[in-house]
């Protein structure tokens, strides 16, 4: 499976929105984009994926680039709730291995 | 059940000996994930169970570890030997069948090997 490269940290105002990068520039057609995060001391919780085009539910939007080589987890109103580590993840649909990668580790500021 | 559940919450084991950790997956789902997390890392893939059967076992880091499923839900992972480099929190997963199925994740067990 391709691997993903995100940046450490990131800080985000209470309210604001959080975008959360991820480059994937190795990644082949037939892997999906997943996004989990983990709030301390949790298991992960899954947040969205998608493919090729850009995704939207209940928690986050999904934007993925034309080319599939990155993508960016967007969080419209962040709450105190939502500091955790994120993890971009790719994965072939069929597959059973998730690389979770070291992810993102986001503190919302009040 | 209302999520997955694991036992216990926190292992702690003197070097050398062996350890059982117990996943009991939501009900009705046939596949199984186990993983392992080293402090500030992501969690790393162990293995994957299709119903009874081990699908994957490649993550296994090597044969101290096993790992069954004998009825198709409960799993148990088994470590022998136990080393300090054991130590993490070994989570677990279940899923239901099918394309894109999210992946339920356990609180986890906490293993110190001393």
């Amino acid at each position: 499976d391709a691997k993903t490269t995100q940046p450490p940290s990131m800080d985000c105002a209470e309210g604001r929105a959080a975008n959360l990068p991820c480059n994937h520039s190795t990644i082949s057609g037939n892997e999906y984009v997943y996004w989990y995060r983990q709030i301390h001391s949790q298991g992960p919780q899954y947040i969205i994926h998608g493919l090729k085009n850009n995704e939207t539910n209940e928690m986050a939007s999904l934007i993925i680039t034309e080319d599939r080589k990155s993508s960016t987890l967007i969080l419209p109103h962040a709450t105190l709730r939502d500091t955790a580590v994120y993890y971009c993840i790719v994965r072939v649909y069929t597959g059973n291995q998730f690389y979770f990668g070291t992810g993102t580790s986001l503190t919302v500021i009040p | 059940g209302a999520g997955v559940s694991q036992t216990p919450s926190n292992k702690v084991t003197e070097k050398g000996k062996y350890v059982e950790l117990r996943c009991d997956p939501i009900s009705g789902h046939t596949a199984l994930y186990w993983y392992r997390q080293s402090l500030g890392q992501g969690p790393e893939f162990l293995i994957y169970f299709q119903g009874t059967g081990a699908a994957d076992d490649s993550g296994l880091p090597n044969d101290r570890f096993f790992a069954v499923r004998p009825e198709g839900s409960v799993s148990t992972l088994k470590i022998q030997r136990t080393e300090r480099g054991d130590s993490a929190v070994y989570l677990c997963a279940s899923s239901s069948l099918g394309l894109h199925t999210e992946q339920f994740f356990g609180p986890g067990t906490r293993l110190t090997v001393l």
